[in-house]
This record gives structure tokens, sequence and C-alpha cells, in this order.
């Protein structure tokens, strides 16, 4: 079974450009996580898509960052402009497919893209 | 704000030792997970314990969870150098909404190193 695919792996921008992240989830997976990771810290998370909606984004900075999932598999997450402090790992995870009676999914992670802004 | 929080931030073993990582967290959970991440890749679940669940196996990994003292502590016995990896402790995001996947708040994580 293939992974979550993320795309580039590696961005180097100067600040007030825009930059754009691709994730492929795992085949059949409901939903997708984007996580902004920081150096020396845990995952933080920006958005969740249930199919193609969005679930929770309260911790998205919306004045620069936005993600769409239009048909409900691959996603995209765009940050413009982007600042200094954006400089982080961008991780995408998805999951199968959540019912409370079932409990609990585990979440599949890429391997991350990141990003330095200079 | 981050929910959980390892102790130690970093810790460093010989091969053969055993290692043991803490997790603390403040608000009531539904379940806990602990996810490994090698340096510069993605992160890999290793194991979840229910919040009824006191503690769990998973071959050298050994998870308990005190929900009285909200806390878990992750234990792998028989270290090797391939467990050089950072850890972290995940936990979700009461109440878990029907028909909605888990929102996982994760710790700092422990940066682990064992050495030949």
């Amino acid at each position: 079974e293939a992974g979550v695919a993320q795309s580039p792996r590696y961005k180097i921008i100067e600040k007030r450009q825009s930059v754009a992240f691709w994730c492929n989830p795992i085949s059949g997976h409901a939903t997708l996580y984007w996580y902004q990771q920081i150096l020396g810290q845990g995952p933080k998370l920006l958005i969740q898509f249930q199919n193609n909606g969005v679930v929770d984004d309260s911790q998205l900075p919306k004045d620069r960052f936005s993600a769409e999932r239009l048909k409900g598999v691959d996603s995209t997450l765009k940050i413009q402009p982007a600042k200094l402090e954006d400089s982080a790992v961008y991780l995408c995870a998805s999951s199968l497919s959540p019912l409370r009676d079932r409990g609990p999914d585990t979440q599949y992670f890429g391997p991350g893209t990141r990003l330095t802004v200079l | 704000s981050q929910q959980g929080e390892e102790d130690p931030q970093a810790l460093s073993i010989q091969e053969g030792e055993n290692a043991t990582m803490n997790c603390s967290y403040k608000t009531s959970i539904n379940n806990l997970q602990w996810y490994r991440q090698n340096s510069g890749r993605g992160l890999v679940h290793l194991i979840l314990i229910r919040s009824n669940e006191r503690e769990k196996h998973s071959g050298r990994l050994r998870v308990t969870l005190d929900t009285s003292k909200k806390s878990s502590s992750l234990l792998i016995t028989a270290s090797r150098a391939a467990d050089t990896a950072s850890y972290f402790c995940a936990t979700d995001a009461p109440p878990m909404i029907y028909n909605q996947g888990g929102k996982l708040i994760f710790g700092q994580g422990t940066e682990l190193s064992v050495k030949p």
C-alpha cells in the first residue's frame, strides 16, 4: 500500500513570496490533516478535512494560509505571503474513516515538506 | 497550546539499555498515542492506549496510562541504535465528534539517542 505522498520535499523562498505544498493521501482515506512542525516542537494541526469539507481550521492563520481538497482526494496548502516564522516542516497525514463506535483512527504521515523562508 | 509535555527532552543511552519517556497532559482524553520521528522524516504511529486502559504492550514497547495523574510513559526495552529518533505523545481533543477524525495534540517530544 502506497503511503502519503508530499511534494516538494524542500522549498526555500524569500519572505513575502508565495508557496504551495501538495499532498496525496492513502487511497480511500476520508480524513486529511495538515500539520506545521517548527524545529524542536511537536506538530501542530493547521487544518483537517473530512472528504472535501473542512472539519477544523481553528489554528490556520487565515490571513496568509489557505488549503483546499477539491475532489476529496489530493490537497494543497498555500502560504501567501510567507513570513520568516513560517519556516517549518509541513506534514500531511490521512486516516481511514473514523466512526465513534469504531474508535479512533491511526493517522499516517507523509515525509513532510521542509520550508525555509529567508 | 500544546497538550502534552514530554520528559526528558533528551535522553542518551547505550544499546541494550531500557529507555523510559514520560508524557503529561492537561485535560481529559479519549486516548493517547505515541509516535516516532526519525530525523527529516514523517511520524510513524507506534501504539495507542485508550483512556480506560492502564497498560499496553507491542513488541519491545510498553505504554502505561494513569488518567488520575494525567500522565503516560513509554518504555522501550533492549534498545537498539535504530531506535534513535524523537518520540512524541499525542492526545485526542475530546469530545470525539461522531463521524469525524480525531484531532491530535502533540507534545514537544523526547529526543532519544541510542549509542552502539
